[in-house]
């Protein structure tokens, strides 16, 4: 079965840190999708990644970078030079592709890690 | 923003009663899930559509029915209410199974008391 592991529940540090969310992922399919979710404190959840399984590199948008490596199955996330607007919750997901308990019945989450960035 | 709602936003009901949530997109996406979120748990699935009149169950799906007669409308109905089904309900869509990523709608905040 499929999982995802964010075993950072709280993390807290001051504006412009850089911080590191973690995200260890379980699945026994070779062909998979990693995404990143963000649910500020207002509530809705925002897409910001998608990886698949056959890319194994980085990728970078602003202030945001992603570190997939399938050897220790995981797909972490750093926020450099953080701001307060980046405090949300963030949530790893998982998808498996085709229909074999995959790719159709949804993503496998996180339960998610709350960051805090105080000015 | 892809163009999904949900309605009711908030609705606070007694055990027992039954009720129903709607989910409505414009985008014309084949695929359509609804997860329920709690702390301590993340997001978990209840129940996906894969077309009209298709659907499946997901991992807490007791207690949960799904209908979807076209293609912009999934509802999820909860025959009798308790209190351990207040959460807080996201509807989500997606145009390609597996690897595309899914947009989700506002959320429907349910408290049974």
């Amino acid at each position: 079965a499929q999982k995802v592991t964010q075993a950072q529940t709280e993390i807290s540090v001051v504006e412009k840190e850089d911080v590191t969310l973690d995200c260890v992922y379980e699945t026994r399919d070779t062909t998979y999708y990693l995404f990143w979710y963000k649910q500020p404190p207002s509530g809705e959840l925002g897409f910001l990644i998608r990886r698949n399984s056959f890319d194994e590199q980085n990728e970078i948008s602003g202030r945001y970078s992603w570190n997939f490596q399938k050897s220790t199955s995981s797909f972490n996330f750093t926020i450099t030079a953080s701001q307060v607007v980046d405090s949300a919750v963030y949530f790893c997901a998982l998808s498996e592709a085709g229909y074999s308990g995959g790719g159709a019945d949804g993503l496998t989450f996180g339960k998610g890690t709350h960051l805090i960035i105080q000015p | 923003d892809a163009g999904i709602t949900q309605s009711p936003r908030h609705k606070v009901t007694e055990t027992g009663t039954p009720v129903t949530l709607r989910c409505h997109q414009t985008e014309n996406h084949r695929y359509m899930y609804w997860y329920r979120q709690d702390p301590g748990h993340g997001l978990r699935l209840i129940h996906y559509s894969y077309g009209v009149k298709d659907t499946d169950k997901g991992e807490v799906s007791d207690g949960y029915s799904v209908s979807r007669s076209k293609t912009e409308d999934f509802l999820l109905t909860l025959e009798s209410a308790t209190s351990s089904q207040t959460s807080v309900y996201f509807c989500a869509i997606s145009d390609v199974i597996g690897g595309n990523e899914q947009f989700f709608g506002p959320g429907t905040r349910l408290t049974v008391l």
